[in-house]
């Protein structure tokens, strides 16, 4: 079956320290997407890929970079975590062409910086 | 750019009784893609349904939505509600064919049924 994995599914850091958040995918699905959730703010897009080697910027990219080395796996990095990044962060994937611009989640991952 | 709004953050309703949560969206594209997720607690977003076309009723698991272009509303319906649909839910909408992939997510709608 399909599917999205996320590791961790938890994280405590340090402010100031270095986090990276690992999605991989089996769908074969070409773009792929980092989304944070808070509550009264919803799901919110941060870094999105188009396939292996890209990266653009989503709606909130400030604080955080991202990687695509292959076709199943996107990373996401918080160089320098604060804070302000406590939060959920859901990884997506989907194919336009495949289904109607759906999206198939991970199980997220819960990231507590103090 | 593109925007969805779900007016009511919580909605607490009685056990059988119908359900309607609102969206409404802003688009400059002509022929968007709506949808709804659902999330259960400690679960990740599902979509529940979907639609690009205008005026067509969309059910899946006893909910039902009507893509409405021209008051750009989405809204989600159900005729009696059941405790096990408690859980938030998101209205999104992707541009369509313009710009390929990209869902703009509401703040979510957190429904709880009570018994």
């Amino acid at each position: 079956e399909a599917a999205v994995t996320q590791s961790p599914r938890n994280k405590v850091a340090v402010t100031g320290g270095k986090v990276t958040l690992s999605c991989n995918q089996t769908n074969n699905h070409n773009n792929m997407y980092w989304y944070r959730q808070d509550t009264g703010h919803g799901l919110r897009l941060i870094h999105y890929s188009y396939g292996a080697g890209s990266t653009e910027k989503g709606d909130i990219p400030d604080g955080y970079k991202a990687s695509r080395p292959s076709q199943e796996n996107f990373s996401l990095i918080l160089e320098l975590a604060t804070p302000s990044q406590t939060s959920v962060y859901f990884c997506a994937s989907g194919d336009p062409g495949q289904d109607s611009y759906e999206q198939y989640f991970g199980p997220g991952t819960r990231l507590t910086v103090l | 750019g593109d925007s969805v709004t779900q007016t009511e953050g919580l909605v607490t309703l009685t056990e059988g009784l119908p359900v309607m949560l609102n969206c409404t969206y802003q688009t400059i594209y002509s022929n968007p893609f709506l949808f709804w997720y659902v999330q259960h607690l400690n679960e990740s977003p599902r979509l529940l349904l979907k639609s690009f076309t205008d005026n067509k009723r969309t059910e899946h698991q006893g909910f039902h939505a009507t893509l409405h272009k021209s008051s750009s509303s989405f809204h989600l319906q159900k005729s009696s509600a059941q405790l096990s649909d408690s859980a938030l839910y998101y209205c999104a909408l992707s541009p369509g064919t313009q710009v390929v992939g990209q869902l703009t997510f509401g703040r979510g709608t957190r429904l709880q049924v009570y018994a």
